[in-house]
């Protein structure tokens, strides 16, 4: 299964500032997603990052609020703009479609850690 | 909106087998079955997927019936460790695509 990171776990943020999030991969994947998981609340998707092209962002969700890159296969970053206090949440970051070690391509999605983003 | 139903919580004794059961009614054709779990503060986790037959895996086992309107995840032998809310989830295809995450159930395993 692939390994995914995120920076940072966690970050506690005034209100007007941004927060980027980073996701790296251990080895090259087709997709990578990005959702918002509110409190105590299911995940919701934000986008899909799309390599070399503007991310395809979900209704409700817009680039000037929620900027991302994806500059190769294997990172991407989610930028929360103009933090208010209902950004508090968990931005999740997954995969899928990447090359197995046995060499199958993987047919579902695996999910980071989580970041977890307070705004006061 | 999730395409798919399920109880909001469940219980099950240790050592029991967990029974957690979804409907999705309006299924199409071509959409897989997945499940997926959240155990706390972590990323979901996934447990297994299925198309029309049923399947199991070192995790779990998959019954979808047979006019594929609603399935049922078995956990053969729960451990506390099981605890954690359980997503299923129905999307075209099996590879790529996004995920459309209801609200689960949340099971308890209790000693």
């Amino acid at each position: 299964s692939a390994v995914i990171s995120q920076k940072p776990s966690r970050d506690i943020c005034q209100r007007g500032t941004s927060l980027t999030i980073q996701c790296q991969v251990d080895s090259q994947v087709t997709m990578m997603f990005w959702y918002r998981q509110q409190p105590g609340q299911s995940l919701t998707l934000i986008a899909t990052a799309n390599q070399g092209s503007e991310a395809t962002y979900e209704s409700g969700f817009v680039i000037d609020k929620f900027p991302i890159s994806r500059p190769n296969l294997t990172f991407s970053t989610l930028t929360v703009s103009n933090l208010s206090p209902e950004d508090s949440s968990i931005y999740l970051c997954s995969v899928e479609g990447g090359g197995s070690n046995s060499g199958g391509l993987y047919n579902e999605q695996f999910f980071g850690p989580g970041t977890r983003l307070t705004v006061l | 909106d999730a395409k798919t139903t399920q109880p909001p919580s469940m219980d099950c004794a240790e050592g029991r087998a967990a029974n957690l059961p979804c409907n999705h009614s309006t299924i199409s054709g071509n959409e897989y079955v997945y499940w997926y779990r959240q155990i706390h503060s972590q990323g979901p986790q996934y447990i297994i997927h299925g198309l029309k037959n049923n399947e199991t895996n070192e995790m779990a086992s998959l019954i979808i019936t047979e006019d594929r309107k609603s399935s049922t995840l078995i956990l053969p032998h729960a451990t506390l460790r099981d605890t954690a809310v359980y997503y299923c989830i129905v999307r075209v295809g099996n590879q790529g695509g996004k995920l459309i995450f209801g609200q689960g159930t949340e099971l308890s395993v209790k000693p």
